[in-house]
């Protein structure tokens, strides 16, 4: 079965850090470029990070810039959101999501793990 | 960033009704444009890529349709599962972005 499955969600304190991680199984996990997805309580879908399959290319939200690392181990199928400076708008699930390319170079995120919590608050 | 405008916010209809949810963006995504469920509690599924391309195991009772920077989604028939919040995000342009939303509720 694909699938993806997150971990490391918690409560952190403004300013703290948290690691997320993101394990897939069933699937050539270093064939699929990998993106992280947040939903604040009560709103919709925001892009945060993408990473590609090798990992060479990362592409990150304006929002999370210089606080927010996404990194991938492939040897390990396992995608990472290393998340530094954290603010309290920065409570979300957080979602990491397996794109595919479709014929005509078109993509989709296809595979969505269940999403971990992050909860910032004193 | 593309603003992608996702309309109306809200659908009130009856099971057995079509649908049409529309998504405007700010400037042309060509056809980069997909779709997605969300149900309360539940991870996001894909349904349309490529503005009209439904995804693995989607019913054909989800058509997509549009290029640039007007889109829809049509549900030709409502089924009671069909209610949900969907979706458009756009991978023409980084950063992606995702329409706001728009919520098919039973009337």
């Amino acid at each position: 079965e694909v699938q993806l499955v997150e971990s490391g969600g918690g409560l952190a304190q403004p300013g703290g850090s948290l690691r997320l991680s993101c394990a897939g199984s069933g699937f050539t996990f270093s064939s699929h470029n990998l993106n992280w997805v947040r939903q604040a309580p009560g709103k919709g879908l925001e892009w945060v990070s993408h990473i590609s399959g090798s990992g060479a290319v990362i592409y990150n939200a304006d929002s999370v810039k210089g606080r927010f690392t996404i990194s991938r181990d492939n040897a390990k199928n396992s995608l990472y959101l290393q998340m530094n400076s954290l603010r309290d708008d920065d409570t979300a699930i957080y979602y990491c999501a397996r794109e595919r390319r479709f014929t005509g170079g078109y993509y989709g995120m296809d595979v969505w793990g269940q999403g971990t919590t992050v909860t910032v608050s004193s | 960033e593309i603003v992608l405008t996702q309309s109306p916010a809200t659908l009130s209809l009856s099971p057995g009704a079509g649908a049409t949810l529309s998504c405007r963006a700010s400037q042309s995504v060509g056809s980069h444009l997909a779709w997605y469920q969300q149900k309360p509690g539940q991870a996001p599924r894909l349904l349309i890529y490529d503005a009209s391309n439904r995804a693995t195991g989607i019913p054909a009772r989800f058509s997509g349709s549009g290029s640039g920077t007007e889109f829809i989604l049509t549900i030709s028939s409502l089924e009671p599962g069909d209610f949900a919040v969907y979706y458009c995000q756009q991978r023409s342009t980084w950063p992606l972005t995702f329409g706001g939303g728009t919520k098919v509720e039973i009337k």
